[in-house]
């Protein structure tokens, strides 16, 4: 059975610096692994999604690599602002109709 | 573009009651269709998905039931709720093993 885990949990940091989100999977044999933003009390938010064959994805300050041998993944975010204060979840999928694994999240805050 | 729904939006029920939610996407045709449970202190937990009318499959068991009566359409039942049942539900849609896109939630409390 497929376990996500996420590290931290929770981070706190001042506006402008740089921070890395990690992220882990069990199984290795996964089709594609994505990257949500949840604001309290909301639905998600894709942010990125990084193919089995892919080693990174990026999105404006935001950047995910995948070393799917060793089942992690990392979200850099740069020059982190207040507004990019949310949960932040990974998730991977073993292809066809297969929902998503989750893992719990990492609550960001950003200090201004 | 493409529009995924969930009503209500939060919800208040008795131990006992029934429950009926419900999930619509537009823009699509032939969607996979999700339904999530986000409870407190855990993560989110895949508990149904459909692949077509009428093709439902299940996660976990549980108190739970879903149906997909038209192609855009996904409902989320029980016919008596527990105080378990307590959470933030999510419905999702994708096409195949691409991106998934999820609803605005309905946040359910069951006293």
């Amino acid at each position: 059975k497929q376990e996500v885990t996420q590290i931290p949990a929770a981070l706190s940091v001042p506006e402008g610096e740089n921070l890395v989100l990690n992220c882990s999977f069990t199984d290795s044999a996964i089709y594609n692994l994505q990257w949500f933003r949840q604001d309290p009390g909301k639905g998600l938010t894709s942010l990125l999604l990084i193919q089995s064959s892919q080693r990174e994805q990026t999105s404006g300050r935001l950047n995910a690599s995948l070393d799917k041998s060793s089942g992690r993944s990392t979200l850099y975010i740069a020059a982190s602002q207040p507004g990019d204060s949310a949960t932040y979840l990974c998730a991977v999928t073993g292809g066809g109709a297969d929902g998503l694994t989750f893992g719990k999240g990492t609550h960001l805050i950003i200090q201004p | 573009s493409q529009t995924i729904h969930q009503w209500p939006a939060t919800l208040v029920q008795p131990v006992g009651s029934p429950l009926s939610l419900e999930c619509t996407v537009e823009g699509t045709s032939n969607p996979n269709l999700y339904w999530y449970r986000q409870a407190a202190g855990r993560g989110l937990q895949l508990l149904f998905y459909s692949v077509g009318i009428g093709q439902i499959s299940s996660e976990v068991p549980q108190n739970l039931s879903a149906s997909r009566p038209q192609d855009r359409q996904f409902i989320l039942s029980s016919k008596k709720l527990l105080l378990s049942d307590s959470g933030f539900y999510l419905c999702a849609w994708s096409r195949w093993v691409d991106t998934q896109y999820f609803g605005p939630g309905t946040r359910l409390t069951v006293l």
